[in-house]
């Protein structure tokens, strides 16, 4: 399996809502991240797991929670977001952080469209 | 800042033609990765192709080869035999060696394939 899945692939929420997104990886991969990507713009880094524990926070918004309960798994609560936080959320896995070897690479899932009503 | 610089918002090529994709970069590092990834309308970011830092030569995967120039900061990305499914936002990244795991991306460059 190389491959990062991500669900829900589309996801409309009210301002009031919570919701979570998902991303299951089966590659071993030790790092698992969050980016936001808005329309025609680069991905932007939101937060690092590395070996389960949470080592970036690209000073996000406490409306973003994440969570990554074993090594496969990585989650996004979601709770009172903002229109402007509608966006594609990707997330990526690399096989370790912290130190890079032969083949170094981040596979990425095909995101989540978030559209925030 | 340490940024990577696509200086072709755009570009177009006939299929089976050659197109190369500009990029530069700034680091004061010694030992870094740089790759190309692809971004189709199917939105997942796929991995091109990928630099060494300290690897001199220029790496190839198929149809896509890189023009690696250490000292000139620059990487720029050739594709031979150009394919409509090659059509896709283009991003050229940078990783630092030294393990913060931080990703910096260029501005893409979108590529069009003309039949």
């Amino acid at each position: 399996d190389t491959e990062v899945t991500q669900t829900p692939k589309h996801l409309v929420m009210g301002m009031t809502n919570k919701k979570s997104l998902k991303c299951e990886q089966h590659m071993g991969h030790r790092a698992m991240y969050w980016y936001k990507q808005k329309a025609k713009k680069p991905p932007e880094l939101m937060f690092v797991y590395s070996y389960e524990k949470l080592s970036i926070n690209e000073s996000v918004p406490s409306r973003f929670s994440p969570e990554c309960p074993n090594s496969s798994l990585l989650n996004l609560h979601l709770h009172a977001l903002q229109p402007e936080d509608s966006a594609l959320y990707l997330c990526a896995s690399s096989p370790r952080a912290a130190g890079i070897g032969q083949n170094y690479g981040y596979t990425f899932g095909s995101g989540t469209r978030l559209t925030v009503v | 800042a340490q940024t990577v610089t696509q200086s072709q918002p755009e570009m177009s090529v006939q299929e089976a033609e050659t197109v190369t994709l500009s990029c530069t970069y700034d680091t004061s590092e010694s030992d870094y990765y740089l790759f190309w990834y692809k971004q189709p309308p199917s939105r997942q970011m796929i991995l091109v192709i990928r630099q060494e830092a300290y690897k001199q030569q220029n790496a190839t995967e198929n149809r896509f080869s890189v023009n690696f120039q250490k000292a000139a900061k620059s990487f720029s990305l050739k594709i031979s035999d150009s394919q409509l499914g090659d059509a896709a936002m283009y991003f050229c990244v940078r990783l630092s060696n030294f393990g913060n795991e931080k990703l910096t991306f260029g501005t893409g460059t979108r590529l069009t394939i003309i039949p």
